[in-house]
């Protein structure tokens, strides 16, 4: 069963350095997400990215944060200046069209900001 | 502004018991409502979904329930294995945004099965 792949699973940095989460969305899906979760609280949107843009983004995904699918394959979240605050699971999540709408959520990369 | 959210926090009930979980949401424009179940370390994963032009509608074990009317959505867990025992997620996709698919999700329920 296709599945949406995250690396890496854990990642420690320091604070305001550059990470960059990488997911390998379901292949022929057309819809990605990404969302974040703070360790015991719920599941936040942070942006959806459709044809090659972004189509809608949080108040949470601001200046520092970023979006990109650099090879068709990949879909990639940076965040250029880590606060102690980003530290969090992020989930990337696929979507097939516009008439489907389950996401298919990966593993979740654990961020720490130290 | 819109949100969704949970009665009760955590749910312990026996195993083989039937196990309902409660939602309550505030934008009554939401269009798709999903249920998801997150085991520890893992992403959630998805159970059932609903349309907003469905009051019910069946799984294997799960059954989803909208109210409209009061705004309320629930998960209801036939025979409860020690396996279902996970934290379980309402989320709502709002028909502005039905076109993109931004997800606002509940505050979780943390479902725990004795044996």
């Amino acid at each position: 069963e296709p599945e949406v792949t995250q690396t890496p699973s854990h990642q420690v940095t320091q604070m305001g350095q550059e990470v960059i989460l990488r997911c390998v969305p379901i292949s022929n899906h057309l819809y990605f997400y990404w969302y974040r979760q703070i360790l015991g609280q719920k599941v936040e949107f942070l942006v959806s990215f459709y044809n090659n843009e972004i189509s809608e983004k949080s108040e949470i995904f601001d200046d520092q944060f970023s979006v990109e699918r650099p090879d068709g394959s990949n879909f990639t979240l940076k965040i250029r200046s880590t606060k102690l605050e980003d530290s969090a699971m992020y989930f990337c999540a696929s979507r097939g069209t516009s008439q489907s709408y389950e996401q298919y959520f990966g593993p979740g990369t654990r961020l720490t900001v130290t | 502004g819109e949100s969704v959210g949970l009665h009760l926090p955590t749910l312990s009930v026996q195993e083989g018991d039937n196990s309902i979980i409660n939602c309550a949401y505030s934008n009554s424009a939401s269009d798709y409502f999903i249920w998801y179940k997150q085991e520890s370390g893992k992403g959630p994963q998805f159970i059932i979904d609903i349309r907003s032009n469905m009051d019910k509608r069946q799984g294997q074990r799960v059954t989803v329930l909208l109210n409209k009317t009061v705004k309320h959505l629930s998960l209801q867990i036939a025979a409860t294995q020690p396996g279902d025992s996970a934290v379980y997620f309402c989320a709502e996709m709002g028909a502005g945004g039905t076109s993109y698919g931004k997800l606002t999700f509940g505050q979780g329920t943390i479902l725990t099965v004795h044996p």
